[in-house]
């Protein structure tokens, strides 16, 4: 089966300072990779997505991902964070095996502070 | 545009009730998917509805149950509840089934509490 591992609960980062949210994945066939961010009492929101083409994803409020086949990796980066960056991200895969449904990561929980 | 709207935003309910939860789309998306969200298990996929259709279930005991409708608007019921039922119930919407578009657009959620 698919799936998507976050090995972070949560990152701690300076304002300013460039974040990274980890993300590996494991699937059967090409991998359909997402990023979806969740603010406090609201649902989740489309960051980016790999499909196929370029290892450099760039998306929405600045982030991008870099996906690396070799490492099985698909992490979110931002090269200066805010403050208002901290929620929880969420990595998804697309499991083609089971109806195209998104599957999910446990989340990360990313504080960004002053 | 509207976005995705979930109705109601907060339940109280006690063990063994049973509890309707509404999900509106945005305007002219056909699909509409479910998912329960847990602090420990993160989102558990629930099910996926398509043109009045049930096209993808989860693994989820059959307690769980939705529908929708002809105006894509879709509900999920949840009979016999238990405390481990608690959770945020979130709704996603896209133009057609998961799979051939590739953004989730998502509710606010109903916060489910089960005492």
């Amino acid at each position: 089966a698919q799936s998507v591992a976050q090995p972070e609960d949560q990152v701690n980062v300076a304002e300013g300072n460039p974040l990274t949210v980890k993300c590996t994945y494991s699937v059967s066939g090409n991998p359909y990779l997402f990023w979806y961010v969740q603010y406090p009492n609201r649902g989740l929101q489309f960051l980016l997505k790999y499909i196929t083409g370029d290892n450099l994803v760039k998306g929405s409020y600045g982030f991008e991902a870099e996906f690396n086949k070799s490492q099985t990796s698909f992490h979110l980066k931002k090269p200066s964070a805010l403050v208002s960056d901290s929620a929880l991200y969420f990595c998804a895969v697309r499991d083609d095996n089971q109806g195209g449904k998104l599957i999910f990561g446990q989340g990360t929980e990313l504080s960004v502070k002053p | 545009k509207a976005g995705v709207t979930q109705t109601p935003r907060y339940l109280i309910k006690t063990r063994g009730q049973q509890v309707t939860l509404s999900c509106s789309p945005i305007s002219g998306h056909r699909s509409v998917s479910w998912y329960q969200q847990t602090p420990g298990q993160g989102l558990q996929f629930l099910f996926e509805y398509f043109s009045e259709t049930q096209r993808n279930k989860g693994n989820f005991p059959g307690r769980f149950s939705g529908r929708q409708f002809s105006n894509s608007r879709s509900e999920m019921n949840v009979s016999t509840l238990e405390l481990g039922d608690s959770a945020l119930y979130l709704c996603a919407s896209s133009l057609v089934q998961q799979g051939l578009d590739e953004k989730l657009f998502f509710g606010s959620g109903t916060q489910l509490s089960v005492l």
